[in-house]
């Protein structure tokens, strides 16, 4: 079946790098996604992988994929305290042209002074 | 150019009542899509809408909830007879017409509280 893993909560200094992991089981997606939800806000889309990439680089933000493992990571270089959210990592499936999107649960990301 | 508009924002009602939760598409996007965040858990799909059509209902309960999206006005998303249960956050996201790119827009959520 269709499944996404994120672990649930990542605490980091300010200033430093965080990483935060998926995995996914549908080796069939096109896209995967990372979108951020801060309190009491709606879901801000971050950046997105072609399946066809490895990496993918975006100002602070960091995608790598791997596909062999289907593994998905972000990294947000220079974390600030603005970073703090929670992040959902989201795959497309084989949605051809359905944008059904399949979610982890989100990693609470905690950024301390 | 507004973003996805939902309203209202939150949502109080007793068991028994209707809920009409609402959802205006950014401008010029022709699809659109339902989510529902249960406390403590991810976003499950719930309806995928084209103007005037059901294109994917596979995420909706059976039962009380339904979906349209006229041919004008917004999607609305209504849940009849809540249940404490139905309490969540309700995401609604747009896009335009199939074919384009791969961003879907998320509105801010209709959370929902049933008492």
């Amino acid at each position: 079946g269709e499944d996404v893993e994120q672990s649930l909560f990542l605490s980091v200094r300010e200033g430093d790098s965080s990483v935060i992991n998926c995995t996914y089981t549908d080796s069939s997606s096109t896209y995967l996604y990372w979108y951020k939800q801060e309190p009491g806000a709606g879901l801000q889309l971050l950046t997105y992988i072609f399946s066809n990439m490895d990496m993918k680089q975006d100002q602070r933000l960091t995608v790598l994929l791997n596909k062999k493992d289907k593994h998905l990571s972000l990294r947000i270089a220079d974390t600030q305290t603005g970073d703090s959210a929670i992040y959902f990592c989201a795959e497309s499936g084989n949605a051809g042209n359905n944008r059904k999107l399949i979610w982890g649960l989100g990693t609470s990301l905690a950024v301390n002074p | 150019n507004a973003g996805v508009m939902q309203n209202p924002r939150h949502l109080v009602r007793r068991r028994g009542q209707e809920a009409r939760l609402r959802c205006s598409p950014m401008k010029g996007h022709s699809h659109v899509y339902w989510y529902r965040q249960l406390p403590e858990e991810g976003l499950k799909f719930m309806v995928y809408l084209q103007k005037e059509n059901i294109i994917d209902e596979s995420g909706m309960p059976k039962e009380r909830f339904s979906a349209e999206f006229p041919k004008e006005g917004p999607s609305i998303l209504r849940i009849q007879q809540v249940v404490r249960g139905d309490s969540a956050a309700y995401f609604c996201a747009s896009s335009p017409g199939q074919g384009s790119n791969t961003e879907a827009f998320f509105g801010q959520g209709t959370r929902l509280t049933v008492v």
